[in-house]
């Protein structure tokens, strides 16, 4: 079965610093591999996906993701965070069965941003 | 474009009372519905999926059930709510497109006293 895991439960970083949220999957076949963002009591926004092609992926808000099949990884990146990013971030790998396509989430990363 | 609706945005309801929460979707036809439930530091749970009307698979055994009695209308139920019930909620169509990715709405809020 697939699984996903997001090692840091949370990270603070300061405004106008680099970030670096990171994921690891568990998949036996190529993954589809995604990057949703979540603000407290909204829903889920879709930052970015990957199935093939170039490994290094850009998404919306200036995010970028990078695909490592030799470690597994889907780690996520932005050069220079603005406050308005604080927020969850989850990661999640896609698989198929039945006819449809079902996500599995990792537990998710919240990301405060100091001033 | 597409969108997605859920209904009602928050919800309190009192142990062992009936839940229909619903969940619409606009611009797509013949989607692939998903429910999935997230509560506090668990991450999200996929709960039911449907591949079309009247469809639907369940992913864990609990007190809740599914329903799809319309192309692009999605219910989630249940007959007796339990504590444990309480959570967030989420809806989520499948674009069908290379990537397959799924897009959420809003979410709804269910505290159960």
């Amino acid at each position: 079965a697939q699984s996903v895991t997001q090692p840091d439960i949370h990270i603070t970083v300061s405004e106008g610093a680099s970030l670096e949220l990171r994921c690891n999957y568990s998949y036996g076949a190529t993954p589809y591999l995604f990057w949703y963002v979540q603000s407290p009591g909204q829903g889920l926004q879709l930052l970015l996906k990957y199935f093939s092609g170039d490994t290094l992926v850009q998404g919306i808000k200036g995010f970028e993701a990078e695909f490592k099949r030799s470690q597994s990884s889907f780690n996520l990146r932005k050069p220079s965070v603005h406050w308005s990013d604080a927020a969850e971030y989850f990661c999640a790998v896609a698989s198929s069965g039945a006819g449809s396509y079902q996500l599995t989430f990792g537990k998710g990363t919240k990301l405060s941003v100091i001033p | 474009s597409q969108t997605i609706h859920q209904w009602p945005a928050t919800l309190v309801q009192p142990v062992g009372s009936p839940l229909s929460l619903e969940c619409t979707v606009e611009g797509t036809s013949n989607p692939n519905l998903y429910w999935y439930r997230q509560a506090a530091g668990r991450g999200l749970q996929l709960l039911f999926y449907s591949v079309g009307i009247g469809q639907i698979s369940s992913e864990v055994p609990q007190n809740l059930s599914a329903s799809r009695p319309q192309d692009r209308q999605f219910i989630l139920s249940s007959k007796k709510l339990l504590l444990s019930d309480s959570g967030f909620y989420l809806c989520a169509w499948r674009r069908d497109s290379p990537y397959n990715e799924q897009f959420f709405g809003p979410g709804t809020r269910l505290t159960v006293l």
